[in-house]
């Protein structure tokens, strides 16, 4: 149980453009989700908590226009790279959490952005 | 200012042997801790975690101390198998609806 997938698992894409990334949660309805950074030989970031139907909570520094997050439904977050450059390559990993008398997080595979 | 701290960068440990993991926080007001296990170009994997209320909680090979005076804690793998070879976060939260910290991190190389 509480298995987490995300999707894509490697994206490549050009300066400028878009990129969605999706955070499911296969076996269990998640109130929260989280998304978190995490540069080469470096720790995992916060970048923001998503409760499911309201606006996501940006950690300092996050800039909520580049990084929109979507949790329409208890089992999907998205979280979208506007305008993506260069500095936005890193792995990006969910997290979700069912809230109901387990606050274990989650945690997905992960997906490698390169921006080229 | 880090407010969860791994000081070890890595550790190898013979395999069969201890592996002694150790963490240490600065907000007094965390109450919640967590280790998960990480493989390269994976998401970490909850191992265990302890509250405040406990000094200590095992699960199988996997045991975590907690000095909330030291404001330290320690994840013991006895014995140490190759297959636990990976990077190991210690996180905390002030209780465990809120968000998570992690610490830098700590890579164990277990040596058959």
């Amino acid at each position: 149980g509480a298995v987490v997938s995300q999707h894509p698992s490697w994206v490549i894409c050009k300066s400028g453009t878009s990129v969605k990334i999706e955070c499911r949660s296969l076996d269990f309805q998640a109130t929260t989700m989280f998304w978190y950074r995490q540069f080469p030989k470096q720790s995992l970031m916060l970048m923001a908590t998503s409760n499911e139907g309201s606006k996501a909570t940006y950690e300092q520094g996050v800039e909520k226009d580049k990084f929109l997050i979507n949790h329409a439904s208890l089992t999907l977050s998205t979280l979208t790279v506007t305008s993506a450059h260069p500095e936005d390559s890193s792995f990006y990993i969910c997290s979700a959490r069912s809230g109901l008398g387990d606050e274990t997080q989650y945690f997905g595979p992960g997906t490698r952005l390169l921006v080229l | 200012d880090q407010q969860v701290k791994q000081n070890s960068p890595s550790l190898s440990v013979q395999e069969g042997r201890i592996s002694i993991l150790n963490c240490d926080y600065t907000n007094s007001m965390f109450d919640y801790f967590l280790w998960y296990k990480k493989y390269p170009a994976e998401g970490p994997t909850f191992l265990i975690s302890i509250s405040s209320i406990k000094d200590k909680n095992e699960d199988g090979r996997f045991t975590v101390f907690l000095n909330k005076s030291a404001k330290h804690l320690s994840l013991h793998i006895v014995p140490s198998q190759p297959g636990d070879s990976a990077v190991y976060f210690c996180a905390a939260s002030e209780t465990s609806y809120d968000k998570v910290i992690f610490g830098p991190g700590t890579s164990l190389s277990v040596i058959p």
